[in-house]
């Protein structure tokens, strides 16, 4: 059974760009939650979606994130006009039920913003 | 809001020996989930050990053991017989049950083994 997927693993922008993280959970799970981790932080949470339902978005950013995960295909996290800011490793992570059950995490993506 | 805090930023342990790193938290719910998380160089987030505050049972994975004090809100991991590829930082995270939202992860305790 494959683990979390996320590509890229490494992905560098330049300021004014758009960066796009991909994230395919674990088979048999529809539930996916998008953390970010600063330079000697732990993770902080952003997103929290289900199948085409964004259920908590209370720690993204107002103004240029933005999150979808729809019916088919892989959750994106998208980031418009990134700012240096930005850069940081972005982890994706998937449960079978929600609010009940163990998160488990991808390998993330290292975002430079250049 | 609850927060979780780890206020070792390092420890370090000698190969074979026991060592504890310590966790804190402050919520007001009565039902919630303790966890441990480890972060090797690869950053890869890797699940330790689990913990539901409604059991009075201290979890155990192997070497891993959690020492749960749901009144002092405390939630130490004790890792025996420690091993070179133990190396890592832990991250202690926490949830309420029944909630719409993600874990809340403390700062990290980055974990040195010695030969």
């Amino acid at each position: 059974n494959a683990g979390v997927m996320q590509n890229p693993r490494h992905l560098v922008r330049r300021r004014g760009q758009e960066a796009r993280l991909r994230c395919s959970p674990m088979k048999g799970h529809s539930h996916v939650y998008w953390y970010r981790q600063l330079p000697e932080e732990g993770l902080k949470f952003m997103v929290y979606l289900q199948k085409e339902n964004i259920i908590d978005e209370s720690g993204m950013p107002k103004e240029r994130f933005s999150a979808e995960f729809p019916k088919e295909g892989p959750s994106i996290l998208r980031i418009q006009q990134v700012v240096r800011g930005d850069s940081a490793a972005y982890f994706c992570a998937s449960s079978q039920q929600g609010a009940i059950d163990t998160q488990y995490f991808g390998p993330g993506t290292r975002l430079t913003v250049l | 809001a609850q927060t979780v805090t780890q206020s070792q930023p390092e420890m370090s342990v000698q190969e074979a020996e026991t060592v504890t790193l310590s966790c804190t938290y402050d919520t007001s719910e009565s039902d919630y989930y303790l966890f441990w998380y480890k972060q090797p160089p690869s950053r890869q987030m890797i699940l330790v050990i689990r913990q539901e505050a409604y059991k009075q049972q201290n979890a155990t994975e192997n070497r891993f053991s959690v020492n749960f004090q749901k009144a002092a809100k405390s939630f130490s991991l004790k890792i025996s017989d420690s091993q070179l590829g133990d190396a890592a930082m832990y991250f202690c995270a926490y949830r309420r049950a029944g909630g719409a939202d993600g874990l809340t992860f403390g700062k990290g305790t980055h974990l040195i083994i010695q030969p």
